[in-house]
């Protein structure tokens, strides 16, 4: 168990459609990760938050937002669901702002079905 | 920019018998690499990580893998293959923004 936890767990919705992901990251930790796990992108980035700010962006698509609460809880903003967007979504932590030495771990993840 | 290819997408052995995933890197820069396993229906587990501290890694569970500049590989390996190893491999790299950059992964088969 990696301290990180991710919830729901599974998620079934059609296309169009709005959802939100929520992670609770390792207690201690400032730094919040989304990637997306599908079979033809593989994992990729989406968007790191540190105490509260954004503080890098990957592929994240615009219909895509995320934030960072007070409490350092993130969540992951889905909006105009495509089937494409069906995928397992991943949320790390790490302690810091990231770097070699500030490891990232990973929670259960998110699995969102758009039917 | 840094990125990783992972040169084999699925990889069987027999139980007992030597494991190795390919992983070469391409980076403009010191690279930082990592290796994750991630068991089904689990999420990713840190296995090792390359610091530039020593070139043979050491990590869990009998991991090792070995930072080699002239090749640009960062493969993994153990000397035994377990039942329990079954699961996916990903050779990661660190990115420019502190975010990892994941390869395509190679599926690791055991045998009995």
């Amino acid at each position: 168990d990696s301290g990180v936890t991710q919830t729901p767990k599974h998620l079934i919705t059609a296309t169009g459609q709005r959802v939100t992901l929520r992670c609770s990251p390792r207690s201690g930790d400032l730094s919040v990760y989304w990637y997306q796990q599908s079979l033809d992108q593989g994992l990729q980035f989406l968007i790191q938050y540190y105490n509260g700010e954004e503080r890098a962006k990957g592929n994240i698509l615009e219909r895509f937002s995320a934030q960072q609460f007070p409490d350092l809880h993130s969540e992951l903003n889905l909006s105009s669901l495509e089937l494409g967007d069906s995928a397992l979504y991943f949320c790390a932590s790490s302690l810091l702002a990231g770097g070699l030495f500030d490891e990232q771990f990973f929670g259960p993840g998110t699995r969102l079905t758009v039917l | 920019a840094q990125s990783v290819t992972q040169l084999d997408s699925h990889v069987s052995v027999s139980e007992g018998t030597p494991v190795l995933l390919r992983c070469n890197y391409s980076s403009s820069y010191s690279p930082s690499l990592f290796w994750y396993v991630q068991h089904p229906n689990k999420g990713l587990q840190l296995l090792l990580k390359y610091t530039s501290a020593a070139t043979l890694v050491k990590g869990i569970n009998g991991f090792e893998a070995e930072f080699k500049k002239s090749e640009t590989s960062f493969h993994l390996t153990k000397p035994s293959a377990h039942m329990s190893d079954a699961a996916e491999y990903f050779c990661v790299g660190g990115g420019s923004q502190g975010n990892l950059i994941f390869g395509k992964g190679t599926k690791l088969s055991v045998k009995p």
